[in-house]
């Protein structure tokens, strides 16, 4: 399958402080998504992102689709405590139930 | 709307004892369905892929098998449990779209070969 990097791989940073992550692909995605992990459940879907250069917000989570369409990148603003998990990118190269793609994920930690 | 459900929560399973791990969801239909296993600490790997019922498309080979005998429903089976088999389990489903494909994900289920 095809390789996302996603990077860092962790991040432990204050309370309050902005975060920020990347994935990156030696492929071109049509879609790229961001997901949130928390211990013991399933992966939940923060943005979605279908357009090269689109800047998309949700709260206080911003995720912006590369103009390369290579790559996607998620900030978060103003930690807080319940902002801890894993979150990871995933893109879908075209249309077909097997063309969605996941990086490894960035587990974060915030400090309160 | 809609919502997908997996069961059970966390299993415990000896050596060499089958393996049954079931997927519903509802509020849509004709979705893609997946099974992805996540080893611990690490990122997701597919497992199998239905576009629709009998259909199954794995995409590495291993020790386990899945049926989707209804179109909201998708199972996940080993005749034989390995203790490699060991990790979580997560179901997903997602409907593509002229715009792209989300996919969402079950709760999962955590798996133990002892």
């Amino acid at each position: 399958g095809q390789q996302l990097n996603q990077s860092p791989q962790s991040m432990f940073i204050q309370e309050g402080e902005d975060v920020s992550m990347n994935c990156t692909s030696s492929s071109i995605f049509n879609t790229w998504l961001w997901y949130k992990q928390e211990p013991g459940e399933g992966p939940v879907l923060l943005i979605a992102l279908y357009k090269a250069g689109e800047l998309t917000s949700n709260g206080r989570l911003t995720a912006q689709f590369g103009i390369t369409r290579k790559d996607s990148f998620l900030n978060i603003s103003a930690s807080i405590p319940s902002d801890v998990g894993i979150y990871f990118c995933a893109g879908q190269t075209q249309t077909g139930a097997n063309n969605l793609f996941f990086g490894t994920g960035t587990r974060l930690t915030v400090i309160p | 709307s809609q919502t997908i459900h997996q069961w059970p929560a966390t299993l415990v399973q000896p050596v060499g004892s089958p393996l049954s791990l079931e997927c519903t969801v509802e509020g849509t239909s004709n979705p893609n369905l997946y099974w992805y296993r996540q080893a611990a600490g690490r990122g997701l790997q597919l497992l199998f892929y239905s576009v629709g019922i009998g259909q199954i498309s794995s995409e590495v080979p291993q020790n386990l098998s899945a049926s989707r005998p209804q179109d909201r429903q998708f199972i996940l089976s080993s005749k034989k449990l390995l203790l490699s088999d060991s990790g979580f389990y997560l179901c997903a489903w997602s409907k593509g779209s002229l715009y792209g494909t989300e996919a969402f994900f079950g709760q999962g289920t955590r798996l133990t070969v002892v």
